[in-house]
This record gives C-alpha cells, sequence and structure tokens, in this order.
C-alpha cells in the first residue's frame, strides 16, 4: 500500500458511543496529522505527531478527544461519548518530516452521530 | 494567527475555459508555505502546489498556474483549458513550522468549488 489508509471509511454512532478511528500512514512517514473536517468547510487541524510524541495538541476541541500513536507508525483518534456536534469527516495525512512539506491525506472516516 | 480566505464559493464554467481561483492569506510568520489541494468527490485530498515564501517566482505545470504576490498576501491558483475531470473542491492551505525541522498544522481554506460542464 503506497498510500494513508484510514479505517473504517464510515461510522455511525449513537449519541453517547465511543469510537476509535484509525490511521495508516505511509511507511517510514515521521509527522502525523489528524484534521477534522464538517460538512462543506476546510479541514481543520486536530493534531500532530512525530513519531511517536504528540507534540501539538491545540486543536483537539474537547477533553473527549484523545489520539496516540504508541510506536510511532499507526495512529488512533478516539472520541469518548460522541455528541451530534462531532458528526464530520476525520482525516488523517503523513509526510516524510525533514525537509518534506508536503502532507499525503488519508480518504477519510465520515462519522455520523445519530 | 493564521487565517486563509477563499473568497469564491463555487464557480461554474464550461470545458476549455480557463479558471482562476483565488486565495488570500494572513500569517505573522516570515517562513511559511503555500499550497493548493483538490479535493474530488470521492473525499481524498490530493496536493497540486507548493510554494514557499521566499519564492514568488511564478511558474506552469502542465495545465495548472500561480500567481504568487508576497505584497499582497495572494496566493491564486490557475487551471488552463479546464475538463469535466478538474471538477472538485479546491483548497488553499497554509503551513507553518512545527519544529525546528519538521512543518505542518496546515490552515485551510473553506474551499472553491468548481463546476465544469461539457
Amino acid at each position: 500500500g503506497a498510500g494513508v489508509s484510514q479505517s473504517p471509511r464510515y461510522k455511525v454512532a449513537k449519541r453517547g458511543q465511543d469510537v476509535a478511528l484509525r490511521c495508516d500512514p505511509i511507511s517510514g512517514h515521521v509527522s502525523l496529522f489528524w484534521y477534522q473536517q464538517a460538512l462543506g468547510q476546510g479541514p481543520e487541524f486536530l493534531t500532530y505527531f512525530q513519531n511517536e510524541a504528540q507534540l501539538d495538541k491545540s486543536g483537539l476541541p474537547s477533553d473527549r478527544f484523545f489520539a496516540e500513536r504508541p510506536e510511532g507508525s499507526v495512529s488512533t483518534l478516539k472520541i469518548q461519548r460522541t455528541q451530534q456536534e462531532d458528526s464530520a469527516v476525520y482525516l488523517c495525512a503523513s509526510s516524510s518530516g525533514t525537509d518534506s512539506y508536503e502532507q499525503y491525506f488519508g480518504p477519510g472516516t465520515r462519522l455520523t452521530v445519530t | 494567527a493564521q487565517k486563509v480566505t477563499q473568497a469564491q464559493t463555487e464557480i461554474s464554467v464550461v470545458e476549455k475555459e480557463d479558471v482562476t481561483l483565488d486565495c488570500v492569506y494572513e500569517t505573522r510568520d516570515t517562513t511559511y508555505y503555500l499550497f493548493w489541494y483538490k479535493q474530488p468527490p470521492s473525499g481524498e485530498l490530493v496536493f497540486l502546489i507548493r510554494r514557499n515564501s521566499f519564492d514568488e517566482q511564478n511558474e506552469i505545470s502542465g495545465r495548472y498556474s500561480w500567481n504568487f504576490q508576497k505584497s499582497t498576501s495572494s496566493f491564486n491558483f490557475t487551471i488552463t483549458a479546464s475538463q469535466v475531470v478538474d471538477s472538485a473542491v479546491y483548497f488553499c492551505a497554509l503551513s507553518k513550522r512545527m519544529t525546528t525541522d519538521s512543518w505542518g498544522k496546515f490552515q485551510f481554506g473553506a474551499g472553491t468549488q468548481v463546476v465544469v460542464t461539457p
């Protein structure tokens, strides 16, 4: 697999449920980003990892959102006690890190909270 | 604070017409990168072009060209001789430095929907 993959592609959750969204970055990519894209809007930054270190989580909207990348490759974005306003597409992107500026995006996970 | 403004919500053209997308940005950083990404109906963001803040030379790459003017903080993008496959949402993005050796944390504009009809 050459690109960034995300799973599941679609997730429907009832309000109050916990969800976990997975991102497999391009092999060897140091940097990993999560973005949230509401309908009709541009993606909004959530959090950034360099290897396993979460260097910036300033975009996480509340303490219900948690992200991890324990081994510096696969990352999981967890949302606890989902709310309707969490409905969005969650995009993951990776880049090779040093001296690399492009981010390669995955197809996203569309989360619908009912 | 960083901000990217794409004032055009939607542009409709007939195939073979040129399309120019406007982007205006705000940043306090002296070094930054600007990007254009395309998001087709499939949803995946596709990288198109990149320009750093020190290089205002405008270039052409195939049917794509861009006009970067630091004095007006604009980074406009043109598709020449549009095709139906160009129909997508186009995002302008501003990237800032994360650490001494890495970049990221894109600030995206709201996007411009381009509709190309045969």
